[in-house]
């Protein structure tokens, strides 16, 4: 059966610190990846969105990057955190093709002082 | 921008009875998806239905989708308590290689028994 890993599940980090969160997933080859971001009682805004190896798709203009170095890896960085980039990590997968489920892992909590 | 918004954004219900959420939406789609969260933790798909389909079931869970009123319903009947958690639908409106899904702001469901 397929499983996803993200880690680390919470983060405190200071102001203008760099971040590296990183997603995995066993059990299924090259699957989409996805990074969402979660506000505080709001619903799930896409970050960014990966269809294969080194292919990364940008939906939102902001302080973060993302990278897939392997099939079923990754990882979502910045060089510089800003307060604005607290919230709700979370990691998806689906069946590589349009129109498929998302299957999330369990998030990482990262605050931002 | 949020596609879709759950309404009501609370809803407190006891055991036994049905709870019924519904979600609007403002573009085109091509399936509209429902995904049910666990505080704290990722989200888990629970159905999805295609823009052409316009009832769904699983389990005791049915929803329904007006696309000429952009419009989808998830019902629970014989709600438990272990059905608390928060509800979100969510919308694919592009049909590409990825699921590029937007989520509404959700509804929170509490089962009290």
């Amino acid at each position: 059966s397929q499983t996803i890993h993200q880690w680390p599940a919470t983060l405190v980090q200071p102001v203008g610190s760099p971040l590296s969160l990183e997603c995995t997933v066993e059990g299924t080859s090259n699957p989409n990846l996805y990074w969402y971001r979660q506000a505080a009682g709001r619903g799930l805004q896409l970050l960014f969105y990966s269809v294969g190896i080194g292919q990364i798709s940008s939906e939102v203009p902001q302080n973060l990057s993302a990278s897939r170095p392997q099939d079923r890896q990754f990882i979502l960085s910045s060089k510089k955190l800003l307060l604005s980039d607290s919230g709700f990590y979370l990691c998806a997968w689906s069946v590589a093709g349009s129109s498929s489920p998302l299957h999330f892992g369990n998030g990482t909590r990262l605050t931002v002082t | 921008s949020q596609q879709g918004e759950e309404d009501p954004q609370a809803l407190s219900i006891q055991e036994g009875e049905n709870a019924t959420m519904n979600c609007s939406y403002k573009t085109s789609i091509n399936n509209l998806q429902w995904y049910r969260q666990n505080s704290g933790r990722g989200l888990v798909h629970l159905i999805l239905i295609r823009s052409n389909e316009r009832e769904k079931h699983s389990g005791r869970l049915r929803v329904t989708l007006d696309t000429s009123k952009k419009s989808s319903s998830l019902l629970i009947t014989a709600s438990r308590a272990a059905d608390t958690a928060s509800y979100f639908c969510a919308t694919d409106a592009w049909g590409g290689t990825a699921s590029k899904l937007t989520f509404g702001t959700g509804t929170r469901l509490q089962v009290t028994l």
